[in-house]
C-alpha cells in the first residue's frame, strides 16, 4: 500500500529562520512521482514541485529546496529565510507508475512570525 | 484561461438533502478528480475520472456520486447530505503524459450539513 507520513503537524518559527519540513513515503512502485503543495489561509492548493522516482537530485527554486533520497524514502522540503508570508499548510503526496491517484500526507502547518 | 473553478464556494445544507457540485476546466484535461479535505487528514480522493463518460471509486465514495458528461466537467452529487459530509472538497485536474503531468486544483467548496 502507498502511505505519506509527514510527523511534524506544527512548526512554528521566526521570520528570516531555515525551516525543514519532513515527508516520509511508503510504495512499492519502481516508477513513482512525489509533490508538495501549499495550503495558504485563503485555502487553494498551491503546486510546489513534482520529482520522479529516478531524479534523485536535489532542487532549488529561490528560497525553497528540496532534498529526495530514495535510501530513506523521504522528500523534504527546506525553506531558507523564511517569511511570514510562508506560513501555510504544506502537504506532501505520492502517486504511483499506474496509478491516477494521489495520496497526501496530512499536512504540516508552518507559521512564521514577524 | 481560469483553470478549475467551482461552484458553488459556500452552501450549508439540512441533514438528507441533495446537491450537487459543480467543478469546471478550460485546460482540456483528461483526467479529473474529487477530493474532500478533513481537519488532521489530508485529502482525501472521492471519485476520479479518467475521461469523458467514465468514472471511478476513490478512497472514500460512499454517499457520493458524479457524472463526467462532458469533458470540461466533473459533477459530484450527494443524494441525501448527512453530518459525516461536512468538509471542504476540492476538484482537480490533469493530463497525463505530459511535460507538466500534475494535478491543479480547484479553489475548493466549503460544504456543511446541519
Amino acid at each position: 500500500a502507498q502511505k505519506v507520513t509527514q510527523a511534524q503537524t506544527e512548526i512554528s518559527v521566526v521570520e528570516k529562520e531555515d525551516v525543514t519540513l519532513d515527508c516520509v513515503y511508503e510504495t512499492r512502485d519502481t516508477t513513482y512521482y512525489l509533490f508538495w503543495y501549499k495550503q495558504p489561509p485563503s485555502g487553494e492548493l498551491v503546486f510546489l514541485i513534482r520529482r520522479n522516482s529516478f531524479d534523485e537530485q536535489n532542487e532549488i527554486s529561490g528560497r525553497y529546496s528540496w532534498n529526495f533520497q530514495k535510501s530513506t524514502s523521504s522528500f523534504n522540503f527546506t525553506i531558507t529565510a523564511s517569511q511570514v508570508v510562508d506560513s501555510a499548510v504544506y502537504f506532501c503526496a505520492l502517486s504511483g507508475d499506474n496509478t491516477d491517484k494521489l495520496i497526501f500526507g496530512t499536512g504540516t502547518r508552518l507559521q512564521v512570525f514577524p | 484561461n481560469a483553470g478549475v473553478t467551482q461552484t458553488p464556494k459556500f452552501r450549508v445544507l439540512k441533514t438528507g438533502q441533495s446537491m450537487t457540485l459543480l467543478c469546471a476546466q478550460d485546460m482540456n484535461h483528461e483526467y479529473m478528480y474529487w477530493y474532500r479535505q478533513d481537519p488532521g487528514m489530508g485529502l482525501r480522493l472521492i471519485h476520479y475520472s479518467v475521461g469523458e463518460g467514465t468514472t471511478a471509486k476513490g478512497e472514500v465514495p460512499d454517499g457520493y456520486n458524479v457524472s463526467r458528461l462532458k469533458k470540461q466537467n466533473f459533477l459530484l452529487g450527494l443524494e441525501s447530505a448527512a453530518p459525516s459530509q461536512t468538509s471542504v472538497y476540492f476538484c482537480a485536474s490533469r493530463n497525463p503524459g505530459t511535460y507538466t503531468d500534475t494535478q491543479y486544483f480547484g479553489p475548493g467548496t466549503r460544504l456543511t450539513v446541519l
